[in-house]
């Protein structure tokens, strides 16, 4: 059973808006998440992550927002660069119960910014 | 220089051939992971060691079989390829002597497999 959930495939956005990914997960033990961006022909790069204990983490164009009731979560890119295409990588960890912290990922959503 | 470094980059081998997979980093990292990556399903976690002499099985570890050389060093064993092994490999590191949790891995260009 799938513990973090990318139900989009893929997304589509024109160039300056806004681009929105977004992420569910089952396991209330998640307490940290992390977006990871990946190329074609290279490995996953850390993009941007938030813990439990808040609810938006911002760092330049991108921002993560955790709703821990909804147990969802999404990242906003703005404005969307044509740079930005690649597929994004949801990714949730546990401090505790049994996982020793690895970390758990979604099937991936892949972004198209249409100039 | 990359910081991990995975070879070979690309491989074709043959049913029941044995191939080795090797990572390794320059990141002074003490945890290191294998993942593969198919069409549709993300990345799923093969084996993972957090030291030397701790090696751990992952959520598909069946027909792999790996060894942690030395820190910097983890390679991944086919023992006998087989097509359904045909994927897109990753080595990850990650420091584990930071807060537990805080678990961002930093990822190795992928070793494109096939086995025919």
């Amino acid at each position: 059973d799938q513990q973090v959930k990318q139900n989009s495939p893929s997304l589509s956005v024109q160039e300056g808006r806004i681009s929105i990914l977004n992420c569910d997960y089952t396991n209330s033990m998640f307490d940290y998440f992390l977006w990871y961006k990946k190329y074609p022909a290279e490995g996953p790069t850390f993009l941007i992550s938030i813990s439990s204990i808040k609810d938006k983490n911002e760092d330049g164009r991108f921002t993560v927002f955790l709703n821990k009731s909804a147990k969802h979560l999404s990242l906003h890119i703005v404005p969307s660069q044509p740079g930005d295409s690649a597929v994004y990588f949801c990714a949730a960890s546990a401090r505790y119960g049994g996982s020793q912290g690895n970390l758990i990922f979604g099937k991936g959503t892949k972004l198209s910014v249409k100039p | 220089d990359a910081d991990v470094t995975q070879t070979p980059r690309n491989r074709i081998t043959k049913t029941g051939k044995r191939i080795m997979l090797e990572c390794s980093q320059t990141k002074g990292h003490d945890r290191m992971y294998w993942y593969r990556q198919d069409p549709g399903l993300g990345l799923r976690l093969i084996y993972y060691s957090f030291d030397v002499k701790d090696i751990n099985k992952g959520e598909i570890s069946d027909g792999y079989s790996v060894s942690r050389q030395a820190q910097a060093k983890f390679s991944l064993s086919l023992e006998s390829a087989i097509p359904n092994q045909t994927a897109l490999y990753f080595c990850a590191t990650s420091d584990g002597r930071g807060s537990a949790g805080r678990n961002i891995q930093y990822f190795g260009a992928g070793t494109r497999l096939s086995v025919l």
